[in-house]
């Protein structure tokens, strides 16, 4: 069926370096999307969220960017700080479908 | 603070022994989720109310079930727990007709 899929499971950034985080989707019909920040042994944590009527959206220290062309979705984390480290996941929301789908996950580590 | 919560964090259950985990919300959202995510996997929705409406996801075994006395809990109930049914389980919640979604810190289930 349909999915979220990311392109890497593991990324390893140095401190104080940007991160990339990517997503690809294969739903068209999807109009949300979400990051999640999930630390080991705790629920999904909200970062920043998309509509599908947007290209790019800004947080503090963090950029989701959103290329419907390419069914692709991105999470930048300016200046990686040691408290980053964890998994993200994206998330589509499937317009009438009143559900999320996560997607594979990529774990971040950060270097010292 | 308004929240979800889970209880209780930590569950060891015996193999085939009924377990039931619990969901509350003080959020007074509508929509009410259950997630299974095993180990270095992606949140895997298994069912869902719509305020008492229950929407089973086609691939959730009859194994799991959920009920929802109010609109302030859900639980979930696991009727024969295999070895296979350890994972994190995530409660979350959501008004429809908005995209916010709230997660609960999960419960950590373990079968022996």
């Amino acid at each position: 069926g349909e999915s979220v899929g990311l392109h890497l499971p593991t990324l390893s950034v140095q401190e104080g370096d940007n991160s990339i985080i990517n997503c690809a989707y294969s739903n068209s019909a999807s109009d949300y999307f979400i990051w999640y920040k999930q630390e080991s042994g705790k629920g999904p944590q909200f970062i920043i969220d998309i509509r599908s009527n947007m290209d790019k959206r800004q947080g503090q220290r963090v950029t989701v960017l959103l290329n419907k062309t390419v069914k692709h979705l991105s999470l930048q984390i300016a200046a990686t700080q040691p408290g980053d480290s964890a998994v993200y996941f994206c998330a589509e929301n499937k317009r009438g479908a009143q559900k999320l789908v996560f997607g594979q996950g990529t774990r971040l580590t950060i270097n010292p | 603070d308004a929240m979800v919560i889970q209880n209780p964090r930590y569950q060891v259950t015996q193999f085939g022994k009924p377990v039931t985990l619990s969901c509350s919300q003080t959020l007074n959202h509508n929509v009410m989720y259950w997630y299974q995510q095993k180990s270095s996997q992606a949140p895997k929705l298994l069912f869902h109310y719509y305020d008492k409406d229950f929407n089973n996801e086609a691939d959730t075994p009859d194994n799991f079930q959920s009920r929802r006395p109010n609109t302030s809990f859900c639980f979930l109930d696991i009727r024969s727990p295999g070895l296979g049914d350890a994972a994190m389980y995530l409660c979350a919640t959501r008004t429809s007709g908005s995209y916010g979604y709230t997660f609960g810190s999960g419960t950590r289930l373990t079968v022996v």
